[in-house]
């Protein structure tokens, strides 16, 4: 059974600060993993997908890496800004999966970026 | 022009009654889910249709009847509902094609309050 499990639970960090935000899943078995974003009353927005075969996914200050083999993923925000205050969540989809796809969620990292 | 809606939004009512929740999507996709995030905010799926046939069914209470008259709406009934049941009730779609390399959309989430 795939469990997903992300570090820390929350953070508070200075406006400017680049962070790390760690997941990590026991299965290593992936097809891929993706990061969201989700704000207070909102839906989830997709960051980033990263594929078994990738090794890390870039998009503006956001960088996602993944390392299969240990069963680890970091999301890097550079120079944080106060709208990037959000819950931040990695899922992680199965190899094997006979029907769907199944998305196997963490329980997310609560980001704060204090002006 | 949001690609998937959910409505209500909010949905309070006492236990014991039954209600629905809609969600639509104007991606073009043909796989839609429901998601269930509870009061830890732990995202689960319950279930997946692609093409208006169910593909996943976790173990839901069989109170949850998800309904789909096309590709395009994914739709949640729920009987007798219980105190357990309160919840964020997510909708997401993807394209089946692409499907382990399709990121989820993800609705705005209906907030349910059994009382």
């Amino acid at each position: 059974k795939q469990e997903v499990t992300q570090i820390p639970a929350a953070l508070s960090v200075p406006e400017g600060e680049n962070l790390v935000l760690n997941c990590s899943f026991t299965d290593s078995a992936i097809y891929n993993l993706q990061w969201f974003r989700q704000d207070p009353g909102k839906g989830l927005t997709s960051l980033l997908l990263i594929q078994s075969s990738q090794r890390e996914q870039t998009s503006g200050r956001l960088n996602a890496s993944l390392d299969k083999s240990s069963g680890r993923s970091t999301l890097y925000i550079a120079a944080s800004q106060p709208g990037d205050s959000a819950t931040y969540l990695c899922a992680v989809r199965r190899v094997g999966e006979t029907s769907g796809s199944r998305l196997t969620f963490g329980e997310g990292t609560q980001l704060t970026v204090n002006p | 022009d949001t690609a998937v809606s959910q409505t209500p939004k909010y949905l309070v009512t006492q236990m014991g009654n039954d209600k629905s929740i809609k969600c639509e999507q104007n991606l073009g996709h043909d796989t839609m889910y429901w998601y269930k995030q509870d009061s830890k905010k732990f995202l689960k799926i319950m279930f997946s249709y692609n093409n208006k046939e169910l593909i996943i069914n976790e173990t839901v209470p069989n109170r949850f009847s998800p309904k789909s008259p096309d590709k395009a709406h994914l739709n949640l009934h729920i009987n007798s509902l219980e105190l357990g049941d309160s919840a964020v009730y997510f909708c997401a779609s993807s394209l089946w094609t692409a499907m382990y390399n399709s990121p989820l959309h993800f609705g705005n989430g209906t907030r349910l309050t059994v009382t």
